[in-house]
């Protein structure tokens, strides 16, 4: 069974720091997503990962994929009130996407 | 052009009913997934559908059955609900296999 494994699971910050969540796998998937879902809406995909090693830059996230392509992590600079909401990854593979349970994060102004 | 549709939005059924929730995928997807999100189990993979074919179930009781449409559009079934099914049902589409995939904003659904 392919499990996703994220951290924290919680994290309340004040507007203007900086934040990483890390997004931890047991195996191998074809390719990692991140996504940020708001109360009472589906998940919102931010970036697909696919090559071991592989960053990417959205603005003020930042996203990693380990060369083994077994664990990611989503940092965020400078974060603002906007930035709240529960951010998931997930591992494609199979014609599935599996789901971290995911980190609920919360961004006082 | 416009996102992937569920129908309805909210819905609260009695145990031992049954229920249909209904999905339209962006133009041009052909592949449909659903998935349930409970607070306590997060977002677990019910099915996968390409081209009306399933391809993939996920470890859910035989309650929950879908289907796919010539057009695309998918269809989940529960029958016999219980509490426990109490959930957001969510709907994604993808263009091909193994790609990236977009959700609906889900059918909240409360059993009672």
């Amino acid at each position: 069974t392919q499990l996703l494994e994220q951290s924290p699971q919680f994290l309340s910050i004040q507007e203007g720091e900086n934040l990483t969540v890390y997004c931890n796998s047991s195996s191998v998937f074809s390719s990692l997503q991140w996504y940020r879902q708001e109360p009472g809406e589906g998940p919102v995909l931010l970036v697909t990962v696919v090559t071991g090693g592989e960053v990417k830059k959205l603005k003020r996230l930042t996203f990693q994929f380990g060369d083994a392509r077994k664990d990611s992590s989503l940092h965020i600079t400078a974060a603002q009130p906007g930035d709240t909401g529960l951010y998931l990854c997930a591992g494609h593979g199979n014609y599935k996407l599996t789901f971290g349970k995911g980190t609920l994060l919360t961004v006082n102004p | 052009k416009a996102g992937v549709t569920q129908t309805p939005r909210y819905l609260i059924k009695t145990r031992g009913q049954q229920v249909t929730l209904s999905c339209s995928p962006i133009s041009g997807h052909r592949s449909v997934s659903w998935y349930q999100q409970t607070p306590g189990q997060g977002l677990q993979f019910l099915f996968e559908y390409f081209s009306e074919t399933q391809r993939n179930k996920g470890n859910f009781p035989g309650r929950f059955s879908g289907r796919q449409f010539s057009n695309s559009r998918s269809e989940m079934n529960v029958s016999t609900l219980e509490l426990g099914d109490s959930a957001l049902y969510l709907c994604a589409s993808s263009l091909l296999a193994d790609y990236e995939q977009y959700f609906g904003p889900g059918t909240r659904l409360t059993v009672t």
